[in-house]
């Protein structure tokens, strides 16, 4: 158990539809990481935030989005879902971001129908 | 920017050989540079991290890796491979305080 929460585990919903994604990152982490893994594109860095604010930004499409609160949980909002989006989304979480390992939740399988 | 590109996308081999699982890396600037693993239905898991302290890193179950900075590589190995060890394994790179890149991956399988 990484100590990284991700819930719901699986999710199914029709294209079109929207969803959210939470997470928890583990005790005393700030920093929080999105990643998206399917077949086709492997696993893709979708965004970084530290302690509220996003860090970086990679490969994450317009229609998504993602936040994190002040308790430090975050969520990956994705909205008008296409069938391409059917993927593995896995949230993790370090201490820092320089170096530090990140630690990976058990993710997220969205099929969109 | 920094990227990892790992050479094979599937290995196979046999209980008791040894595993080699390769990896190149692209940084400008000193990397820090990491393998998980990845068990079916599961998340990654830190089987080492490289961070300029020690060229050679041990990590969990029997696996290892050597920087080697003239020929930009992070290979993993592991001299006897385990049934157990059948999985999906990422080299992953950061620097500086950015964020992580992962390889495409390598699939690994073991043949009893």
């Amino acid at each position: 158990d990484s100590g990284v929460t991700q819930t719901p585990k699986h999710l199914i919903t029709a294209t079109g539809q929207r969803v959210t994604l939470r997470c928890s990152p583990r005790s005393g982490d700030l920093s929080v990481y999105w990643y998206q893994q399917s077949l086709d594109q492997g696993l893709q860095f979708l965004i970084q935030y530290y302690n509220g604010e996003e860090r970086a930004k990679g490969n994450i499409l317009e229609r998504f989005s993602a936040q994190q609160f002040p308790d430090l949980h975050s969520e990956l909002n994705l909205s008008s879902l296409e069938l391409g989006d059917s993927a593995l989304y896995f949230c993790a979480s370090s201490v820092e971001t320089e170096g530090n390992t990140i630690y990976f939740g058990e993710g997220s399988w969205l099929t969109v129908v | 920017a920094q990227s990892v590109t790992q050479l094979g996308s599937h290995v196979s081999v046999s209980e008791g050989a040894l595993v080699l699982l390769r990896c190149n890396y692209s940084s400008s600037v000193p990397p820090y540079l990491f393998w998980y693993v990845q068990y079916p239905n599961q998340g990654l898991q830190l089987l080492l991290k490289y961070t300029s302290a020690a060229t050679l890193v041990k990590g969990i179950n029997g696996f290892e890796a050597e920087f080697k900075k003239s020929e930009t590589s992070f290979h993993l190995t592991k001299p006897s491979a385990h049934m157990s060890d059948a999985a999906e394994y990422f080299c992953a790179v950061s620097v500086n305080n950015n964020d992580m890149r992962f390889g495409a991956g390598t699939r690994l399988t073991v043949k009893p």
